[in-house]
């Protein structure tokens, strides 16, 4: 089945410092890949996406590139703030039988300090 | 106002009681899912809703009984419930189940005493 799989957590950095945080997915076919991010005490929010193998999502500073030859969809920022703190979540959808439902990595809590 | 309101936001029962979480979304979406958010485990889907239709009902206990009236409001009712139920509960909506991503609401915080 489909599944993925993100680095745990949690991550601390200073502000300014690069971000990666790894994902790497499992699926048949061309599964279209997402990162949300949760915000303290709020619901997902839809970060970026991509679609097709090479594709690249770019958000808010973020970006992630959709590697098929690896099966990856690491997220990258250069430089972090503060109010990037927020628990990052990979994710898939795959239209195989009918179903679009998305599938969540466990997340991964990222903390920036000044 | 954000396109998918969820309330209570927060919500204490007893487990002899019963309550309802109430989801509306107003991005004209045909597609509403219920989520479960628990401590240090993976998003869990529950139920899904395309055209007012339950279409996925991932295992789910019957203590736990969702209800589609139009493609704009979604509930979940609770009864009975256990102290293992306590978690944020999480409504999505989507457009035809496409790829193009859910907008989720801001959740209900469930505590079960």
């Amino acid at each position: 089945g489909n599944s993925v799989t993100q680095m745990e957590g949690p991550v601390t950095l200073s502000e300014e410092a690069f971000l990666t945080i790894n994902c790497t997915y499992t699926a048949t076919g061309y599964p279209s890949l997402f990162w949300y991010v949760q915000y303290p005490g709020e619901g997902l929010q839809l970060l970026l996406k991509a679609t097709k193998a090479d594709d690249k999502g770019s958000n808010k500073g973020f970006e992630a590139t959709y590697r098929k030859e690896t099966t990856s969809f690491h997220l990258e920022k250069g430089s972090v703030q503060v109010s990037d703190s927020a628990v990052y979540f990979c994710a898939l959808t795959y239209s195989g039988a009918g179903s679009y439902q998305l599938t969540f990595g466990k997340g991964t809590k990222l903390s920036v300090i000044p | 106002e954000t396109g998918v309101t969820q309330t209570p936001r927060h919500l204490v029962m007893g487990m002899t009681n019963k309550k309802s979480l109430k989801c509306e979304q107003h991005l004209g979406h045909n597609a509403m899912y219920w989520y479960k958010q628990s401590a240090k485990k993976p998003l869990e889907l529950m139920f899904v809703y395309s055209l007012e239709e339950r279409v996925e009902n991932n295992s789910v206990p019957s203590r736990f009984s969702p209800e589609c009236p139009n493609s704009s409001h979604l509930f979940l009712h609770l009864h009975t419930l256990q102290p293992e139920d306590s978690a944020l509960y999480l409504c999505a909506s989507s457009q035809d189940r496409q790829s193009y991503g859910y907008t989720f609401g801001s959740g209900t915080r469930l505590t079960v005493v």
